[in-house]
């Protein structure tokens, strides 16, 4: 069974601080979504990580995934009030090149950027 | 708007009736996804459809529950007798093929009173 672990589960910030999120596993991933959720609302993609080591950047979110494919972070600079919501990361795995199909889902973060 | 859309966006219902919700994916996506998600927790797979055949189911998924897409466009999660335990919001995604990137619709809110 494969697992990931988000940390922290809350985060509560003033407008204007950094912030990152953490998601890990033992198992590889041969690739790593990072979605937004409001509540009542299903979650938006934000980004899909593919390659060990990747970086992208979303205006003011960086997201990276490990050099082993078994972790990723997302990072928010200057958080403003806008960036509330739920962040979940989810993996996806693979055997023989051909994909499981189903996402694994952390638990979630819970931000909250105060103004 | 051409994303995953899913219908009903919230249902009541008294515990022991059946419930059926459908989801409409994005028009060129073969593979199709049902997860649920209950309060303060990530999404769990329930089952997906590669066209309209049914590739994996989840342990989550009993024998009251039964998923279809028969002509390989939307499909419909049934859930039959629901029990309370079954109040959760009910997602469906859709990707492309060959594709791992999944899209979600809003999702269908259950209430079992």
């Amino acid at each position: 069974t494969q697992l990931l672990e988000q940390s922290p589960q809350f985060l509560s910030i003033q407008e204007g601080e950094n912030l990152t999120v953490y998601c890990n596993s033992s198992s590889v991933f041969s690739s790593l979504q990072w979605y937004r959720q409001e509540p009542g609302e299903g979650p938006v993609l934000l980004v899909t990580v593919v390659t060990g080591g990747e970086v992208k950047k979303l205006k003011r979110l960086t997201f990276q995934f490990g050099d082993a494919r078994k972790d990723s972070s997302l990072h928010i600079t200057a958080a403003q009030p806008g960036d509330t919501g739920l962040y979940l990361c989810a993996g996806a795995a693979r055997a023989g090149g051909t994909s499981y199909g189903k996402l694994t889902f952390g638990q979630g973060t819970i931000l909250t950027v105060h103004p | 708007d051409t994303g995953v859309s899913q219908n009903p966006r919230h249902k009541i219902t008294k515990r022991g009736q059946n419930v059926t919700f459908r989801c409409d994916p994005i028009s060129e996506h073969n593979r199709l996804y049902w997860y649920r998600q209950t309060l303060g927790q990530g999404p769990e797979f329930l089952t997906y459809f590669q066209n309209e055949a049914q590739l994996e189911k989840s342990r989550l998924l009993s024998d009251r529950f039964s998923a279809e897409r028969p002509k390989g466009s939307f499909s419909t999660l049934e859930i039959q007798r629901t029990e309370q335990g079954d109040s959760a919001m009910y997602l469906c995604a859709s990707s492309l093929p060959r594709q791992e990137t999944q899209y979600f619709g809003p999702g269908t809110r259950l209430l079992v009173l």
